[in-house]
């Protein structure tokens, strides 16, 4: 099982540029989540989805969009790229109704974005 | 507003002392606290969780202590090794939600000097 993968693994864009980041597992989770982690502000929620066909705005989901394509895949897509989204975009997925680890998340590889 | 406060925001500690990590929370309503590891480059993994009907739990050399008064838990690392320097992150969540969203802390960036 390769778990949560993302891609791209780097990316610079330049402003005003958009690109969509990838994100899928193969744990046959229900739910799925886009953090961005900056230093000293930890893991920042930016939307996240409990079911395929759901979504939903997490902590700082201005500037972003999500597509739960089904129930492997959740992409985010920054329509015009800005240098605050300059980040570390981390995916991660869960599986709530596991008895075992019900609220663990497991998380991607990451994608280094920066803005110019 | 943030709903994890963690501290402090990084840690010195020397090989084979003691490294403490302490976080706080107000939510009444979480009921599950997770601590999530980092290493450089990587994403986070979960380290070691509690559930609030225990006051402490212990795997290996990595202790979580839970104060339900108070709110607050914390995350001890006995004799910490130079393997250990990562980032640390501690987490609450409400059981009673479907939706399985973690609240995150900060952070803190522990460094384990040989």
């Amino acid at each position: 099982n390769a778990g949560v993968t993302q891609t791209p693994k780097f990316q610079v864009l330049k402003t005003g540029q958009s690109m969509t980041l990838q994100c899928a597992q193969d744990m046959n989770h229900n739910s799925m989540y886009w953090y961005r982690q900056d230093p000293g502000m930890g893991l920042r929620l930016i939307y996240y989805s409990a079911s395929e066909g759901t979504t939903d705005k997490g902590e700082v989901p201005n500037g972003y969009n999500v597509s739960r394509l089904n129930k492997r895949e959740f992409s985010l897509r920054l329509e015009s790229a800005a240098p605050s989204q300059t980040s570390v975009y981390f995916c991660a997925s869960s599986e709530v109704r596991t008895a075992v680890s019900p609220y663990e998340q497991y998380f991607g590889p990451g994608t280094r974005l920066t803005v110019t | 507003q943030q709903q994890v406060k963690q501290s402090p925001q990084s840690l010195i500690v020397q090989k084979g002392g003691i490294s403490i990590i302490n976080c706080a929370y107000e939510n009444t309503a979480f009921d599950y606290f997770p601590w999530y590891q980092q290493f450089p480059g990587k994403g986070p993994a979960l380290l070691i969780a509690i559930r609030p009907d225990v006051s402490e739990k212990k795997e290996g050399r990595f202790t979580i202590s839970f104060n339900k008064s108070a709110k607050q838990f914390s995350l001890h690392i006995m004799d910490s090794q130079p393997g250990d320097s990562a980032t640390y992150f501690c987490a609450a969540t409400d059981r009673g939600s479907t939706l399985g969203r973690l609240y995150f802390g900060r952070g803190t960036q522990l460094t384990v000097w040989p």
